[in-house]
């Protein structure tokens, strides 16, 4: 059963930026897709991207000027990077994947905890 | 970008009562080819992460009690609880994974009347 755990600060300043990473146990990194997902306080879900093992991935239009995804796979880590943050950022993010090997089937069975990000100057 | 809208925004259920949750694409979301709708519903028990109930609109996940289920197809879709208990309030939502950008309902909140 794979395993995810996200780390990374909790609060940011204004305008600096985010970087979470999630650890993934209990399976291998490799020939998965992984995504990250951020829910504001009381909100809803958005979907923020994906990198697949090999590297390659894909945003949120809504994001894509701000944010990379990238894949360590000898550390079975992944990593979130988000630039020039506003309070508008403040949200759970989650690490999330799917069981389905070398296809991007967006739905996801395994999901981190949540790690709450706050954006404060 | 899809956008999902799920109806209604709560509703409040006697326990063992049915609870219906209803959910609409702006896009069609069924794959004509493989006759199966890209569409995912979750459970997020406050404090918890969202997790997995149902894909491809009525494939229930391993686990899952079977008095969830999920109906629908194209744009149209909806999540039934047949009797309810009190361990599922909560808010659910459903999520299309038809294109990106992955996008997401509004959520129901589902409490006990």
């Amino acid at each position: 059963q794979v395993q995810l755990q996200e780390s990374g600060p909790g609060l940011v300043k204004t305008s600096e930026t985010l970087s979470l990473t999630c650890s993934v146990s209990g399976g291998s990194i490799n020939r998965k897709y992984w995504s990250w997902i951020r829910q504001p306080p009381g909100k809803g879900l958005e979907w923020i991207g994906y990198v697949y093992s090999n590297g390659g991935a894909g945003y949120n239009p809504s994001l894509r000027s701000r944010v990379t995804i990238s894949v360590d796979s000898s550390k079975e880590q992944f990593s979130l990077t988000l630039h020039s943050v506003t309070a508008a950022d403040t949200a759970v993010y989650y690490c999330a994947s799917n069981e389905v090997a070398g296809t991007f089937f967006g739905y996801f069975q395994h999901w981190a905890q949540g790690t709450l990000v706050t954006v404060a100057s | 970008d899809i956008v999902m809208t799920q109806s209604p925004d709560s509703l409040a259920v006697s326990l063992g009562e049915r609870a219906t949750i209803n959910c609409k694409s702006s896009q069609n979301v069924l794959n004509s080819s493989t006759n199966k709708s890209y569409l995912a519903w979750y459970q997020q028990i406050p404090g918890q992460p969202p997790k997995l109930l149902i894909s491809w609109a009525s494939a229930r996940e391993s686990g899952v009690p079977d008095r969830f289920s999920g109906s629908g197809s194209g744009t149209d879709f909806t999540l039934t609880i047949s009797s309810l208990q009190a361990e599922d309030v909560a808010v659910y939502y459903c999520q299309q994974f038809y294109v990106t950008p992955l996008t997401f309902g509004g959520g129901t909140k589902v409490e006990i009347k």
